[in-house]
């Protein structure tokens, strides 16, 4: 069983440039749920997507987008990056909706400048 | 809206004392609480999880968590700590998301642990 993986694991991009992250389920798991860790901080939830639909969304900017694939893979993306955008952006992929274990990926770093 | 305070940034123990971590949420209704560990390059890992039933919760490593609904606290425990349990530790309530429940986090605590 693979697990949750993430890429790429380290980004440098320059402040007004665009991203794009991307996070490969476990398999079987076919929700997927953003979060966006900034140094010294705990996780904050940016949006899930469950069956290729965002089914939840923080408190983030509309410049925060997904997309979920037919295989359950998922992307983030941001546009117009800030210089606070840099963080670690953690993916966790689970079955369902019903407070089902959500199991996480090492994470992306990006970095703005 | 629901948060959660974790009151220790740093935690210092020797290796085979006790541990005991603070946590405290709060939340409107019955809340849905986790104890998450984080160890440098990794991602989030859940040790316990509270819904319903029996308060004092058992989870993976040894560790157990004990919800107390008078006091809003949700404190984790560890009988003897192993040098491999340096890590970050993250409390989360869970917050009713689109059918989902989607964990608010505090800010961590930090546990260091001395041989």
């Amino acid at each position: 069983e693979t697990g949750v993986t993430q890429s790429p694991t380290h980004l440098i991009k320059t402040r007004g440039q665009q991203v794009t992250l991307r996070c490969s389920s476990q398999s079987g798991h076919n929700t997927v749920s953003w979060y966006q860790q900034a140094l010294g901080q705990g996780p904050q939830f940016i949006f899930q997507y469950y069956r290729e639909e965002e089914n939840g969304r923080g408190n983030f900017p509309p410049r925060f987008s997904g997309l979920q694939f037919p295989n359950y893979s998922s992307e983030l993306n941001v546009n117009a990056l800030e210089l606070d955008d840099s963080a670690l952006y953690l993916c966790a992929s689970s079955w369902g909706l019903e407070g089902n274990e959500q199991f996480f990926g090492p994470g992306t770093r990006l970095t703005v400048l | 809206a629901q948060s959660v305070t974790q009151p220790d940034i740093h935690i210092t123990v020797s290796e085979g004392a006790s541990l005991e971590l603070r946590c405290n949420y709060s939340y409107g209704a019955t809340p849905y609480l986790f104890w998450y560990v984080q160890s440098p390059g990794q991602g989030l890992q859940l040790l316990l999880k509270y819904f319903s039933g029996d308060t004092l919760v058992q989870g993976i490593k040894g560790f157990e968590a004990e919800f107390k609904r008078s006091q809003s606290s949700f404190n984790l425990r560890k009988p003897s700590v192993h040098w491999s349990d340096a890590a970050e530790y993250f409390c989360a309530v869970g917050a009713l998301v689109g059918g989902s429940y989607i964990p608010t986090f505090g800010r961590g605590t930090s546990l260091i642990v001395h041989p």
